[in-house]
């Protein structure tokens, strides 16, 4: 059983540019959350996608965007980067949208923009 | 909104001795509650969670929790630290009942173990 991958690793960016970030769900999820991991912070909730839809979304503006796609795999992308987007984003899958299940993270993508 | 406190963001413990990592959530009706652990460079690693009556639940690595409706705690123990155990460790809670499956993390307590 294969668990859930991200890429790339590590990645830098200029400030005002765009990234597209990429999540390969676990094997039977259908669920995909994505964090991002400030320095020294917990992880903070970007949105989750549940069968291809934008099933809920947490304080970020609107320039941080996502899709989903039929093999439930999952993209981030962020528009005009700021200084403050530098953090550790993570991808987690779930077996279904529902609170009491655990979500199995990958190992993030670490991006610093300058 | 949920909150999540996790009380000493370091926490320091010989080999051998007991390991306690605290956590505390806000909310009055009591939420799924989980602890994850995150090694150097890597992602976030389920050790237990919380969705039912059993409130003393055991997880991987010898570690265990006890939820504490009273205290709104659900502190995270392992009798015996051994040097693998250096890492961070988050708490985490979500709605109950809730559709969305949206985490809220506690801003995590870095454990170290000295031989």
């Amino acid at each position: 059983e294969t668990g859930v991958t991200q890429s790339p690793t590590h990645l830098i960016k200029t400030r005002g540019q765009q990234v597209t970030l990429r999540c390969s769900s676990q094997s039977g999820h259908n669920t995909v959350s994505w964090y991002q991991q400030a320095l020294g912070q917990g992880p903070q909730f970007i949105f989750q996608y549940y069968r291809e839809e934008e099933n809920g979304r947490g304080n970020f503006p609107p320039r941080f965007s996502g899709l989903q796609f039929p093999n439930y795999s999952s993209e981030l992308n962020v528009n005009a980067l700021e200084l403050d987007d530098s953090a550790l984003y993570l991808c987690a899958s779930s077996p279904q949208s529902s609170g009491a299940n655990e979500q199995y993270f990958g190992p993030g993508t670490r991006l610093t923009v300058t | 909104a949920q909150s999540v406190t996790q009380l000493g963001s370091h926490v320091s413990v010989s080999e051998g001795a007991l390991v306690l990592l605290r956590c505390n959530y806000s909310s009055s009706v009591p939420p799924y509650l989980f602890w994850y652990v995150q090694y150097p460079n890597q992602g976030l690693q389920l050790l237990l969670k919380y969705t039912s009556a059993a409130t003393l639940v055991k997880g991987i690595n010898g570690f265990e929790a006890e939820f504490k409706k009273s205290e709104t705690s659900f502190h995270l123990t392992k009798p015996s630290a051994h040097m693998s155990d250096a890492a961070e460790y988050f708490c985490a809670v979500n709605n109950r009942g809730s559709t969305l499956g949206r985490l809220y993390f506690g801003r995590g307590t870095q454990l170290t173990v000295w031989p």
